[in-house]
This record gives structure tokens, sequence and C-alpha cells, in this order.
């Protein structure tokens, strides 16, 4: 089974920068995702980490240590449309050869002005 | 334009009535899944596919029912056998990759979702 805990809310003001914590534990850990999702729509991918790290992508980024089971999603310049709900998800191998993705709880952002 | 479709956007149904909720993707993806979102809740896979005429049950399968015939349709039917229906459904797809670096592998890309009602 997978375990994937992330705060339930969090707040931050417009121009700031705030990160958002997920830790994991998994059986057979092959990769990790982020996704944004804006109430009553559908999650949209973020960011994607694999190996130990940070990956960058413009005013998003995305930290993984493997060995702790440790992801962070770090927003910058944070902009009023960044209210939302961000979603931690692992890939998990699976015994069937087959691999999903376990979602956490998610992380409920609001940008005050 | 490729995507995934879900339909109808709301839906409304009595108690002890099977509905079937529907998902459509031109993507040419070979895995489809589909996904149930309560408040708090995040999401829960119920069922998912990685090939035609083949599916494998997700963590809250019990009172669901799928298939998958062609490649580019996966429609769900909650049954009366479901305890809690009313939730949001949400429908994923994605490639059979092989790589682990690339992130498309199993990048999932969701439908708009359908809220189901159970009256």
């Amino acid at each position: 089974g997978q375990n994937i805990d992330q705060p339930t809310e969090m707040t931050a003001t417009e121009g700031a920068i705030v990160q958002i914590n997920c830790t994991y534990q998994t059986s057979g850990f092959n990769g990790l995702f982020w996704y944004q999702q804006h109430a009553g729509e559908a999650p949209t991918f973020l960011s994607y980490n694999v190996l130990d790290g940070l990956e960058e992508k413009g005013r998003f980024s995305s930290f993984l240590s493997r060995s702790k089971g440790y992801s962070y999603l770090l927003l910058k310049e944070l902009q009023m449309k960044d209210s939302a709900s961000y979603l931690c998800a692992v890939r998990d191998k699976g015994n069937s050869g087959y691999s999903t993705l376990t979602f956490g709880k998610g992380t409920m952002l609001l940008v005050s002005p | 334009d490729g995507g995934i479709t879900q339909s109808p956007k709301y839906l409304f149904r009595k108690e002890g009535q099977n509905v079937t909720l529907s998902c459509e993707q031109n993507l040419n993806h070979d895995a489809m899944y589909w996904y149930r979102q309560d408040p708090g809740q995040g999401l829960r896979l119920i069922y998912y596919s990685q090939i035609v005429n083949d599916f494998q049950k997700g963590d809250i399968a019990e009172g669901y029912s799928v298939s998958r015939e062609k490649k580019e349709s996966f429609p769900l039917t909650v049954t009366s056998a479901q305890k809690n229906p009313t939730a949001f459904y949400l429908c994923a797809s994605s490639i059979f990759g092989t790589s682990e670096l690339d992130a498309t592998y199993n990048e999932q890309f969701f439908g708009p979702g359908t809220r189901l009602t159970v009256l």
C-alpha cells in the first residue's frame, strides 16, 4: 500500500513564495507528480520527478528526495490565479506490471491580495 | 483538437438506478482510468485499463463496473450496489511508455469530470 501526506490548507500573499510539502511511503516508487486543480475542474499536470533533485519550470519548481520519501512544490511570484488545490501523486510499479498513480488528499492554497 | 471528453457534466439519478458515465479520448492513449473525488478525500482509483478488452480493479471498485471494447472509450457504470454514489467522477488517459525519465510516461490527462448526484 501507499501513504501520502500533504497539508490540508495553506495561505499566502500575492507576489510571495510558498512551498507545499509531500511525504510518501510506498513499496515500489516509480515517480512523483504534482497536479493543480481549480474548484470543479479537472487536474492539470505541473511537474514530474523520478530522480533526486530540483526540477524547475517557470514559476514552479519541484524537489524530490527518494531516500527521505519527500517532495515539495515551490511556487514563486504568486498570483491570484494560483489559488487552487495542489495534488501530490506517486506512481507505483505494481505487482501486475502495470503502474498506477496514488494521489494525496491535496493542499488547498489560498492567495490573498 | 485532441482531448478527453466526459458527458454529461451534471447527472442526477434516483437511488437504486444504475447509471453509465461516458469517457472518450482521441489522444491515441493506451491506458485509461476512472477516479472518484469526494470533498477532502483527493482522487481515488476505481478501475483502470491498459489495453482493449482488459481492465483492473482499483482501490474502490465495489459497486462499479467498466468495459473497454474500443481504445477510445472507457464507460463506467455506477450500480445500485454502490452505497454512496454521489461524487465527482474523473476519467483520465495516458500513453503506455517504458522510460521512467520521461514525464510523458504515465502522465495522465484528465477529462472535465461528471458530477453525479443520487437523490
